[in-house]
């Protein structure tokens, strides 16, 4: 039973174009939410956070928003960049704790130039 | 060395071998992580330890067996794995206290292969 699902196993983009990565979850509990990116051969590494008391969390090119009400987050990327080509995973943790960070599948994103 | 450290990179073993995988983390951090990755599933989190004390078991066979001697570095000892066993295992470690505390920093992973 998965408690974070990354519905789309995979996104193509445009370069200079919006790339939208969505992510669900079904517990109520989780109120801190991450996205790493990982590339090929390497480790995931973090990109943005946000807190279940913020509705949106912005740096630079890179914009997490959170709708409580559907449960449902997406990562914004404004603009995307071949760079930006990676498996992006969507994590919680409830009492913002990191033991219990919980997971999605990711969703690779590739950003033609 | 910077960041989280893990080796070997890539390990093929038998069924009955005994073998061990090992992460250095040289960031100050209290907390270590043993993560696996299985194809098409989602980040299992397998271990948790703060300070040296294992404070998490995900209900992990008894075949893997985590060591975690001092709070820079953390084993996985590996015996009669099973071929569903292959798998990408990430160590990870995180600060647990302060600015942060919820954010992991993952080494680039140890690729297992189990025949």
């Amino acid at each position: 039973d998965q408690q974070v699902k990354q519905n789309s196993p995979s996104l193509s983009v445009q370069e200079g174009r919006i790339s939208i990565l969505n992510c669900d979850y079904t517990n109520s509990m989780f109120d801190y939410f991450l996205w790493y990116k990982k590339y090929p051969a390497e480790g995931p590494t973090f990109l943005i956070s946000i807190s279940s008391i913020k509705d949106k969390n912005e740096d630079g090119r890179f914009t997490v928003f959170l709708n409580k009400s559907a449960k449902h987050l997406s990562l914004h990327i404004v603009p995307s960049q071949p760079g930006d080509s990676a498996v992006y995973f969507c994590a919680a943790s409830a009492q913002g704790g990191s033991e219990k960070l919980v997971f999605g599948k990711g969703t690779k994103l590739t950003v033609n130039p | 060395e910077t960041g989280v450290t893990q080796t070997p990179r890539h390990l093929v073993m038998g069924m009955t071998n005994k073998k061990s995988l090992k992460c250095e983390q040289h960031l100050g951090h209290n907390a270590m992580y043993w993560y696996k990755q299985s194809a098409k599933k989602p980040l299992e989190l397998m271990f948790v330890y703060n300070f040296k004390e294992q404070t998490e078991n995900n209900s992990v066979p008894s075949r893997f067996s985590p060591e975690c001697p001092n709070s820079s570095h953390l084993f996985l000892h590996l015996h009669t794995l099973q071929p569903e066993d292959s798998a990408l295992y990430l160590c990870a470690s995180s600060p647990r206290q302060g600015w942060g505390a919820n954010v992991l920093t993952f080494g680039a992973g140890s690729r297992l292969t189990v025949l």
